[in-house]
């Protein structure tokens, strides 16, 4: 049974533009988020977490957080042919509990 | 401080032989975690080991996969028999409790069955 379901399966943006990547859990005791990205032939890299509800900024990279509707999104601005990778979402009902990941997201940027 | 190390990085098997991956978490993890992944089912867990005890066997992996820890600092992978199927990447993660969402991956082992 799949717990994290990410939308959409790839998407392509321009070099410049804005990625937007979402992730939505079917597991209501669900309260923790992680984003991961794993560029082709490479394994995969946490590359934020978010616990509240809020947003979160680390550089070109922000994380949205809705507990109520147990839904996250991540947004890259000002994209860049090296944020071309497979973007993982993870969730887990605690920070002590084991994580699901969903199928993940292929970004494409294009020069 | 030394990433995940996992062994070997190719294998290639003919069907119904047995295989053995191994994986060296980082240095003072206590969780460890085998995955397998495709293109088609994606992430899978296979194995979840806290403080070396067995928490979680992958359900649907238990009759031909094996996950041991033999001590704390090393992990080993059987596929007895191999399958066409089980042509993957097999990855080893590792991860403090606590913060068991903050995984390290290892490089993997890219396995191919003949």
């Amino acid at each position: 049974q799949q717990k994290v379901q990410q939308s959409p399966e790839s998407l392509i943006v321009p070099e410049g533009g804005m990625a937007s990547l979402n992730c939505t859990s079917s597991d209501r005791n669900v309260d923790y988020f992680w984003w991961y990205r794993q560029h082709s032939g490479k394994s995969p890299k946490m590359l934020m977490s978010i616990f509240s509800n809020g947003e979160k900024e680390e550089g070109r990279f922000t994380v949205h957080l809705n507990k109520a509707s147990l839904h996250t999104s991540l947004h890259i601005r000002d994209s860049q042919p090296s944020d071309s990778a497979l973007y993982l979402c993870a969730a887990s009902r605690n920070s002590n509990n084991r994580i699901f990941f969903g199928d993940g997201t292929q970004l494409v940027v294009k020069p | 401080d030394a990433g995940v190390t996992q062994t070997p990085r190719h294998e290639v098997a003919e069907k119904g032989q047995t295989i053995i991956l191994k994986c060296e978490p980082v240095s003072g993890h206590n969780d460890l975690f085998w995955y397998r992944q495709t293109k088609i089912q994606g992430l899978e867990l296979l194995s979840y080991f806290r403080s070396k005890s067995l928490m979680e066997d992958g359900g649907a992996f238990k009759d031909r996969f094996k996950a041991e820890m033999l001590n704390s600092s090393f992990s080993t992978l059987k596929i007895q028999p191999t399958e066409p199927k089980d042509s993957a990447v097999y990855l080893c993660a590792s991860s403090l409790s606590g913060l068991v969402g903050e995984q390290y991956f290892g490089p993997g082992t890219r396995l191919t069955v003949l």
